[in-house]
C-alpha cells in the first residue's frame, strides 16, 4: 500500500509569491491534516479536511488556506509568502476524522520544505 | 484550545539506559495520547498510544503512562539503543474532536 506522498518535497519562493503544495494520502483515507514543522515551535495543526470539508482549523492567518477533492487528494495554498513562513509542511492521512470525534492514527508523508527569501 | 506542553526539549542518555519524556495537556476533555517518532528527513511515525480509559500501556521497550488527574503523560524507553536516537512528539486529540495537538519534540540523543 502506497504512503503519503507530497510534492514538491523542496522549493524556494520570494516574499510575496504564492505557493501551492499537494498531497496524496492513503488509498483509503478521507481525513487529510495539514501540520507546519519549524524549529522552534514543533509542529503546529494548520487545518483538517475529510469529503473535502475543512473540519478544523489551526491559528493561522487567512494567508493559509487549503482544499480536498473528491478523490482525498488535498493541496494547501500559502499566499503573500512572508519570510517567517520557512518552514517543512507535512500532511497526513487518517482512517478516522469526519466528526467521529474518535482521532486515530496519522500517517505522514516526508514533507514539502519551503523556503522563502 | 488544546495545548501540549512537552520536556525535556533535549535529552542525551548512554546506550543501555533508559529515557522518560513528560507531557501535560491542558483540555481536561482530551482522551487520546499518541506518541510520535520523528528520524532524519522523515515524517513522524506513531510509536505507541493511549486512550484515557487506560493508565498504562507497554510495546516491548516502550511504555506510555497517564494521569488524567494531573493532565499528564509519559513515555518511558528501556535498554536503549543507537536507533532510537530521533525527535519524539506527544499529542493530545480533545475528546469529540479529530484534530491531534503536538508537543514542541524532543531530541534524543543516545550516548555510545
Amino acid at each position: 500500500k502506497a504512503g503519503v506522498t507530497q510534492t514538491p518535497r523542496y522549493l524556494i519562493k520570494t516574499r510575496g509569491q504564492q505557493v501551492t503544495l499537494s498531497c496524496s494520502p492513503i488509498s483509503g483515507h478521507r481525513s487529510v491534516s495539514w501540520y507546519q514543522q519549524t524549529p522552534g515551535q514543533g509542529l503546529q495543526f494548520l487545518f483538517e479536511y475529510f469529503s473535502e470539508t475543512q473540519r478544523n482549523k489551526g491559528n493561522f492567518p487567512g494567508r493559509f488556506s487549503g482544499r480536498q477533492f473528491s478523490n482525498s487528494r488535498s493541496e494547501m495554498n500559502v499566499s503573500t509568502l512572508e519570510l517567517g513562513d520557512s518552514a517543512l509542511y507535512l500532511c497526513a492521512s487518517s482512517a478516522s476524522g469526519g466528526g467521529s470525534g474518535r482521532a486515530g492514527e496519522l500517517f505522514f508523508g516526508e514533507g514539502s520544505r519551503l523556503t522563502v527569501l | 484550545g488544546e495545548n501540549v506542553e512537552q520536556h525535556p526539549s533535549t535529552l542525551s542518555v548512554q546506550e543501555g539506559d533508559s529515557a522518560v519524556i513528560k507531557c501535560t495537556y491542558s483540555d481536561s476533555a482530551s482522551n487520546y495520547f499518541p506518541w510520535y517518532k520523528q528520524e532524519l528527513g522523515k515524517g513522524p511515525q506513531l510509536i505507541i498510544d493511549i486512550r484515557s480509559n487506560v493508565g498504562e500501556k507497554k510495546d516491548q521497550r516502550i511504555a506510555v503512562t497517564l494521569n488524567k488527574t494531573a493532565k499528564h503523560f509519559s513515555l518511558h524507553i528501556t535498554e536503549t539503543q543507537p536507533e532510537d536516537s530521533a525527535v519524539y512528539f506527544c499529542a493530545a486529540s480533545p475528546s469529540g474532536d479529530d484534530k491531534i495537538i503536538f508537543g514542541k519534540g524532543t531530541r534524543l540523543h543516545i550516548l555510545p
